[in-house]
């Protein structure tokens, strides 16, 4: 069964940095494409990120030069590191497998939830 | 970036009404768009893919239809259980743009 846990989420001041995970099981991270999606409390759906199985990673604008992907195949887990947090980076933060021609979001985890305030 | 326009952002229906909700694509994207529905406090789950395609365990009153700008995604008989919000996603070039969703309430 494809599984995916984030963890990670906590309360960091502004100009802090976290370091989310996302624990993957049922299927290789490593040759996968894994997406992060982040919901703001009351708002909609804003994609953050994919990480291509070659390793390349594109990102939205407003995290690019902020957010950094990496990952430990060993553990079959995928790291969003984000550096130089705002208030306006508070929100449930998703995990999601990304598959097929479409490349659509087929298993997502539970989220974990960041919250960026002094 | 591609933008992505839905409508209406927010309805309501009785059970057993046919719901047909829109979403609009700021340039071409063929048929890479995708459709989820999330319930509060959960993670979404994917409902369409490749604007047509239902995904495996989606019950068949779901469908979508569209290509190029104009999609569409239509619940053929409304059931309590389809109370959420629905959101379309382009897939066709990043970043991978989502609508705003459309709220989806049971009269």
């Amino acid at each position: 069964e494809v599984q995916l846990v984030e963890s990670g989420g906590d309360l960091i001041q502004p100009g802090g940095s976290l370091r989310l995970s996302c624990a993957a099981s049922g299927f290789n991270v490593s040759s996968s494409y894994i997406s992060w999606v982040r919901q703001a409390p009351g708002k909609g759906l804003e994609w953050v990120s994919v990480t291509y199985s070659s390793g390349t990673t594109y990102y939205g604008d407003s995290v690019k030069g902020r957010f950094t992907i990496s990952s430990d195949n060993s553990k079959n887990t995928l790291f969003l590191q984000m550096n130089s947090l705002r208030a306006e980076d508070t929100a449930v933060y998703y995990c999601a497998r990304e598959i097929g021609f479409s490349s659509h979001l087929d298993s997502w985890g539970q989220g974990t939830l960041v919250t960026v305030s002094s | 970036d591609i933008q992505m326009t839905q409508s209406p952002s927010s309805l309501s229906a009785s059970v057993g009404d046919r719901v047909t909700i829109t979403c609009r694509a700021s340039q071409s994207i063929a048929s890479n768009l995708n459709w989820y529905q999330q319930k509060p406090g959960k993670a979404p789950k994917l409902l369409i893919y490749a604007a047509s395609s239902l995904q495996s365990g989606v019950p068949s009153r779901f469908s979508g239809s569209g290509s190029g700008t104009d999609f569409t995604l239509t619940i053929s008989s409304l059931q309590p259980e389809d109370s959420a919000t629905y959101y379309c996603q382009q897939s066709y070039s990043t970043p991978r743009t989502f609508g705003r969703g459309t709220q989806v309430e049971i009269k």
